[in-house]
Order: structure tokens, then C-alpha cells, then sequence
């Protein structure tokens, strides 16, 4: 990957509804797409991933959607929960096994 | 975390001494990776191992030498550190992307203040 884009920058949502948080990237060749969950101190942590064959994956309440003609992909999460806010990050794996990243987004979960 | 250890974890520095990070893993990943992190760049790749003493650089390796000289340990050399070496410093590991595996585990991370 070339460039990834991420927005927002920050979000800021109350327990219970949903966020999104999108990343665009530049690379046609891309085919691998990670998102990452920080805490505060922790390394980023892999929460989920897709390939450029599938156009969404789910694991309970998070969700990526990827849409290879427009170069983005999309990460949900429904029923937010405060244990949910953290720095996300996504990743273009671009055509060999090196990740570019966004520059992160943090994520504010209030009760 | 994967079966990955940075050390040390936290460590000031004059300027111009020579720093070492190390990182260690326990998963006989083929590929390892150095990343920093800094506020308002995210993640940026340092260098990189595809194999023992088969290392190449990322976006950000001026100033910055690495080794790997058995597949659990990789090192991270900062020759004459400078206080833009401020960073918090990660290490990430990968199985070999020839199955299409690209996911990519980090360690805990290093604090490093440079003054």
C-alpha cells in the first residue's frame, strides 16, 4: 500500500449506538485489509480483516465492508459499548507483506 | 500478546549515545517488523525481516540499523540517537504471506525519550 487514508480523526458516540470509521487507499493491488484496536499503553491489537474476494465480513458487533472500485473499506461496530472506545487503525496490505497504516482514530464511548 | 516481547519496555537516552531494542518472539514467524509511533503519523515502518539476516528497509530507516541473527530475536539499533528518536517503538511479527497470511502481531511496545 501506497497511502491510506482514515476519517475521522475522532468520534464520539453514546453507549449503545453504532460507529463507523473509514479508510480509502491508492493502491489497485491491494487485496489485504486489517483493522486494529488500541488501548491506551497496549500495542494495537488485530480485531478483524478482509480479503479484496469478499465485499464484507462480520464477528458479532464489528463489521468491514470493502469496496475495491472506490478504493475504501469500512469498519462498524453496533451496540457500542464504553470497553469499545480506543484507537482503531487500518491497514492496506498493498501486494506484498508490508502494511500501511492510517493515522488512527479515536474512538469515545460515553455512558 | 502473541508471544512477543519487547525489552526494555521504557529507557531514557542522551543524545547521541547508541540505543538497542530488542524483540523476541516465540512463534517462529518468519517475518518481523519495527514500527514507531508517534502522535498525529500512526504507525510507520522502520525495517523489516523476511528471514535470518535477511532484513530491508521500511518508510523511516535513516538513523536506524536492525539484525537478525536467529528467527526469535530481532534488533533494532539506533546508532547515535536524536531527540526526533522520541518514539514509542513496536514489533510486529507474520507467518510467511505465501498461503495469503498478512496478519501481522505486535509486541507491547518500547518507550523511548531521547534528551
Amino acid at each position: 500500500g501506497e497511502n491510506v487514508e482514515q476519517h475521522p480523526s475522532t468520534l464520539s458516540v453514546q453507549e449503545g449506538d453504532s460507529a463507523v470509521i473509514k479508510c480509502t487507499y491508492s493502491d489497485s493491488a491491494s487485496n489485504y485489509f486489517p483493522w486494529y484496536k488500541q488501548e491506551l499503553g497496549k500495542g494495537p491489537q488485530l480485531i478483524i480483516d478482509i480479503r479484496s474476494n469478499v465485499g464484507e465480513k462480520k464477528d458479532q458487533r464489528i463489521a468491514v465492508t470493502l469496496n475495491k472500485t472506490a478504493k475504501h473499506f469500512s469498519l462498524h461496530i453496533t451496540e457500542t459499548q464504553p470497553e469499545d472506545s480506543a484507537v482503531y487503525f487500518c491497514a492496506d496490505g498493498g501486494s506484498n507483506y508490508k502494511l500501511t497504516f492510517g493515522k488512527g482514530t479515536l474512538l469515545t464511548v460515553n455512558p | 500478546d502473541a508471544g512477543i516481547t519487547q525489552s526494555p519496555r521504557h529507557k531514557v537516552t542522551e543524545t547521541g549515545t547508541p540505543v538497542t531494542l530488542r524483540c523476541h518472539q516465540t512463534e517462529n514467524h518468519r517475518y518481523m517488523y519495527w514500527y514507531r509511533q508517534d502522535p498525529g503519523h500512526g504507525l510507520r515502518l522502520i525495517h523489516y525481516s523476511y528471514g535470518v539476516k535477511d532484513t530491508d528497509k521500511g518508510e523511516v530507516s535513516d538513523g536506524y540499523s536492525v539484525s537478525r541473527s536467529k528467527t526469535e530475536d530481532f534488533l533494532l539499533t539506533l546508532e547515535s540517537a536524536t531527540s526526533s528518536q522520541t518514539s514509542v517503538y513496536f514489533c510486529a511479527i507474520s507467518e510467511s504471506p505465501g498461503g495469503g497470511s498478512y496478519e501481522q502481531y505486535f509486541g507491547p511496545g518500547t518507550r523511548l525519550t531521547v534528551t
